[in-house]
């Protein structure tokens, strides 16, 4: 298994701010991902971070206003960039082990006003 | 685009029922399956992996099974406990490597003391 902590557990912001999302991990692994679960929806997958290079951003995600980092194979963050209400969601780091095992954090839930 | 399907989207049993929680998958050509389970604004918890070579897997009172001809795969919980309410999410990987997982929507399950 992975032990994945996150920071913050959870916040409050102001519309137009930021925040950054901080994941660490016990043991160094290559790929490291991010979801967002908006309210009463299933994942969605926002970019792979990966080590050394720039992040993989899926369909409808870009990088000004989720911008991530990967300084070393045990942590990222991901930021949420000029918040709007509709960011409000839960985001997840999450990460693969073993055979395409695949574990998650314990999210960060985001209220914004 | 592989999609995911879970069904029923919320079920309500009291407790010590065994129950069956339903996933499906359109693209049969998956490398592993994940079943997971979410609690009230939390991270997600493996609960069973199966390779796309095996038929199921078992894990205490859980139960995975895995047809992959047919896209289907079963969540079989025995004597079911008010602690087992939470959201019971199916994720298909469909192919091996860094390819993200494809997630359902989730069954939210509730068991009534």
């Amino acid at each position: 298994s992975a032990v994945i902590s996150q920071k913050p557990s959870r916040d409050i912001c102001q519309r137009g701010t930021s925040l950054t999302i901080q994941c660490q991990v016990d043991s160094q692994v290559t790929m490291m991902f991010w979801y967002r679960q908006q309210p009463g929806q299933s994942l969605t997958l926002i970019a792979t971070a990966n080590q050394g290079s720039e992040a993989t951003y899926e369909s409808g995600f870009v990088i000004d206003k989720f911008p991530i980092s990967r300084p070393n194979l045990t942590f990222s963050t991901l930021t949420v960039s000029n918040m709007s209400p509709e960011d409000s969601s839960i985001y997840l780091c999450s990460v693969q082990r073993g055979v395409n095992e695949q574990f998650f954090g314990p999210g960060t839930r985001l209220t914004v006003l | 685009k592989q999609e995911v399907t879970q069904i029923p989207a919320a079920l309500s049993v009291p407790e010590g029922e065994n129950l069956v929680l339903n996933c499906s998958f359109t693209d049969s050509a998956i490398y592993n399956l994940q079943w997971f389970r979410q609690d009230p604004g939390k991270g997600l918890t493996s609960l069973l992996l199966i390779q796309s070579s095996q038929r199921e897997q078992t894990s205490g009172r859980l139960n995975a099974s895995l047809d992959k001809s047919s896209g289907r795969s079963t969540l079989y919980i025995a004597a079911s406990q008010p602690g087992d309410s939470a959201t019971y999410l199916c994720a298909v990987r469909p192919r091996s490597g860094n390819t993200p997982l494809v997630f359902g929507k989730g069954t939210r399950l509730s068991v009534i003391a």
